[in-house]
């Protein structure tokens, strides 16, 4: 398996401003994606960061709001935008790893959690 | 899209008894089924997965079933122990590699 971590763990923001969250997998992986869950719900993914193209989004996330790079296979950046407290959320970045018996299987990181105030 | 409901959104049992929770699927395509245990302020963990060639698979405690032609697979788990207490995610996974997950399972196991 890979060593995945984020930075930051956790950060208290001011509405308006805006947040980079990073992650650093200690292996190239050729898939990362990024989550949004928000408080006592389920993962939502927001987009897929592919390595050397622009993020593919999902439905209801948009480029402006959750910009993301991913300059190489070990690393990613999500930004949160303009926040305001309803961006109030742990982020997780995930990536594919095989393992388990194949290469679809998703790890996680331990999560960004955010507070707007 | 794929649209994965997962029941019941709660679950209280005795320490030793069984729990069984319930996901079901709306994309026949899907053809990878991940069971996620997240507890309180952690990540999400990988506890078992299964692919859709096969119908049944346990790790020690742990077992999941599909059924492909019914859309739903389930997560069993037997002599549960307090440490089992956790949020439960299952998920569906397309050809896409993206991962859909259902609302989440809170498991309580009492001593």
């Amino acid at each position: 398996s890979a060593v995945i971590s984020q930075k930051p763990s956790r950060d208290i923001c001011q509405r308006g401003t805006s947040l980079t969250i990073q992650c650093q997998v200690d292996s190239q992986v050729t898939m990362m994606f990024w989550y949004r869950q928000q408080p006592g719900q389920s993962l939502t993914l927001i987009a897929t960061a592919n390595q050397g193209s622009e993020a593919t989004y999902e439905s209801g996330f948009v480029i402006d709001k959750f910009p993301i790079s991913r300059p190489n296979l070990t690393f990613s950046t999500l930004t949160v935008s303009n926040m305001s407290p309803e961006d109030s959320s742990i982020y997780l970045c995930s990536v594919v790893l095989g393992g388990h018996g194949g290469a679809d299987t998703q790890y996680f990181g331990p999560g960004t959690r955010l507070t707007v105030l | 899209g794929e649209n994965v409901e997962q029941h019941p959104s709660t679950l209280s049992v005795q320490e030793g008894d069984s729990a069984v929770i319930k996901c079901t699927y709306s994309d026949s395509a899907s053809n990878y089924f991940p069971w996620y245990k997240q507890e309180l302020g952690k990540r999400p963990q990988l506890i078992i997965d299964i692919r859709s060639n096969v119908g049944e698979k346990k790790d020690q405690r742990i077992a999941v079933t599909l059924n492909k032609t019914a859309k739903h697979f389930s997560l069993h788990i037997t002599e549960t122990q307090p440490e089992d207490s956790a949020v439960y995610f299952c998920a569906a996974h397309n050809a896409g590699n993206m991962l859909t997950f259902g609302g989440g399972t809170r498991l309580m196991v009492k001593p």
